[in-house]
């Protein structure tokens, strides 16, 4: 099984107040891990990705981190929410191997309000 | 650098008719296609893939797609859409030099099948 879990699946959130979200994998260990926005349900900006256990790379600067604690555990957190952090927040993870592609969880909507 | 174009935003179709999603990319190498579907408020869902081999590589719920390399495009293609087939669709290309096994992701087309 190659199943991710995503939680929680939609979240509202006032600005400037902390974000937490958790992704969580099951399968084949040491899994390529990925944090990808999708706003106004279209286009999809990979924010960061984790080739394994602490190890994070960040594609794009803004008011997100994201930690890995855990083989199978990927965090996107956030001190203090923007308005323009609402969107689509989708994990997805390949294993390691050339010819995979992504699966991906099912997503949390974030409303900042 | 890698890239993958959708150059439309949404696709009309009536059921019944045959539908094409387009998709081309540039790579530096050999290319690793692959097309997803995205039903409202959900994950992307793997349909198909192209690493190497037949052109013509056949997908799930009846979807199929042709590589075609001297155009550098990747065209989703059904022969037959149903109500059901609308949602939003994604041609992505991997990275192959990126190591990290990377995805880049069109904008995505929105296929609508009309009744």
């Amino acid at each position: 099984s190659q199943t991710i879990h995503q939680w929680p699946a939609t979240l509202v959130q006032p600005v400037g107040s902390p974000l937490s979200l958790e992704c969580t994998v099951e399968g084949t260990s040491n899994p390529n891990l990925y944090w990808y926005r999708q706003a106004a349900g279209r286009g999809l900006q990979l924010l960061f990705y984790s080739v394994g256990i602490g190890q994070i790379s960040s594609e794009v600067p803004q008011n997100l981190s994201a930690s890995r604690p855990q083989d199978r555990q990927f965090i996107l957190s956030s001190k203090k929410l923007l308005l323009s952090d609402s969107g689509f927040y989708l994990c997805a993870r390949t294993r390691q191997g050339a010819v995979y592609g992504y699966t991906f969880g099912s997503g949390t909507r974030l409303t900042v309000v | 650098a890698q890239s993958v174009a959708q150059p439309e935003d949404q696709v009309n179709v009536a059921e019944g008719n045959p539908l094409t999603v387009k998709c081309t990319y540039s790579v530096s190498g050999n290319p690793y296609l692959f097309w997803y579907v995205q039903y409202p408020n959900r994950g992307l869902q793997f349909l198909l893939k192209y690493i190497t081999g037949d052109n013509l590589v056949k997908g799930s719920y009846g979807f199929e797609a042709e590589f075609n390399k001297s155009q550098t495009s990747f065209h989703l293609k059904k022969p037959s859409a149903l109500v059901s087939d609308s949602a939003l669709y994604f041609c992505a290309v991997r990275d192959i030099g990126s190591g990290t096994y990377k995805y880049i992701f069109g904008t995505g087309t929105r296929l609508k099948v009309l009744a």
